[in-house]
């Protein structure tokens, strides 16, 4: 069985400051591991995901994730906050497998900039 | 970037009542998943449904669920008698052909108030 535990599901940092949005996942095979952003009366979107290549993620919007397996961690980085951030992050895991891609969601941080 | 449609954004509906939840998932995809989120609570998987079958199915998806694809392009959850609980926000979702990393494309979901 998989899951994924978020820490914090709130988080306010000022524009201009770092974003660290923390995720850790226990997965009884090697995961595949996605990072999803949902933005006011959206759907989820894609910012980035590892599946086995470079441990180091950069995705859309200047955000990277760094894969840790001595950790169990794949967190969430942005260097320098920009108001456009403001929506809520989810974490998920899928296990690697032939068929289907379900995907396990941790709980979610919400993201709020101060100018 | 094509988008997965999901009619309606809100549903309200009786307690008992039977409702129909609607996607068009991307035209060239193959793969397709709802899940649902109540408020507060994580994203949780309820089906994946892929050559004309359900391929996973989740301890939520009871018989009070099903899922169609009636007509090549539309793809239907369909709850028979409502209960309270099944409020939420309902993701479809779906993914080409491929290897199991593919991303999955989200609508922005239906928000099903059961009263």
């Amino acid at each position: 069985a998989q899951s994924v535990t978020q820490l914090g599901s709130h988080v306010s940092v000022s524009e201009g400051a770092l974003v660290l949005l923390r995720c850790n996942y226990s997965s009884s095979v090697p995961p595949y591991l996605f990072w999803y952003v949902q933005y006011p009366n959206q759907g989820l979107q894609l910012l980035l995901k590892y599946t086995s290549a470079a441990t180091l993620v950069k995705g859309i919007n200047g955000f990277e994730a760094e894969f840790k397996k001595s950790e169990t961690s794949f967190h969430l980085t942005k260097p320098s906050a920009h108001m456009s951030d403001a929506a809520e992050y989810f974490c998920a895991v899928s296990e690697r497998r032939a068929a289907g891609n379900k995907l396990t969601f941790g709980g979610g941080t919400r993201v709020l900039v101060k100018p | 970037e094509p988008e997965v449609t999901q009619t309606p954004s809100h549903q309200v509906t009786q307690m008992g009542q039977e409702v129909i939840l609607r996607c068009v998932p991307i035209s060239n995809h193959l793969y397709f998943y709802w899940y649902r989120q109540i408020l507060g609570q994580k994203v949780e998987f309820l089906v994946s449904f892929y050559n004309n079958e359900i391929s996973e199915k989740s301890e939520i998806f009871d018989d009070q669920f099903s899922v169609e694809r009636p007509d090549g392009s539309n793809f239907t959850l369909k709850i028979r008698s409502t209960k309270l609980e099944d409020s939420a926000m309902y993701f479809c979702a779906s993914r080409p052909r491929g290897i199991t990393n593919e991303k999955l494309f989200f609508g922005s979901g239906t928000q099903l108030s059961v009263l």
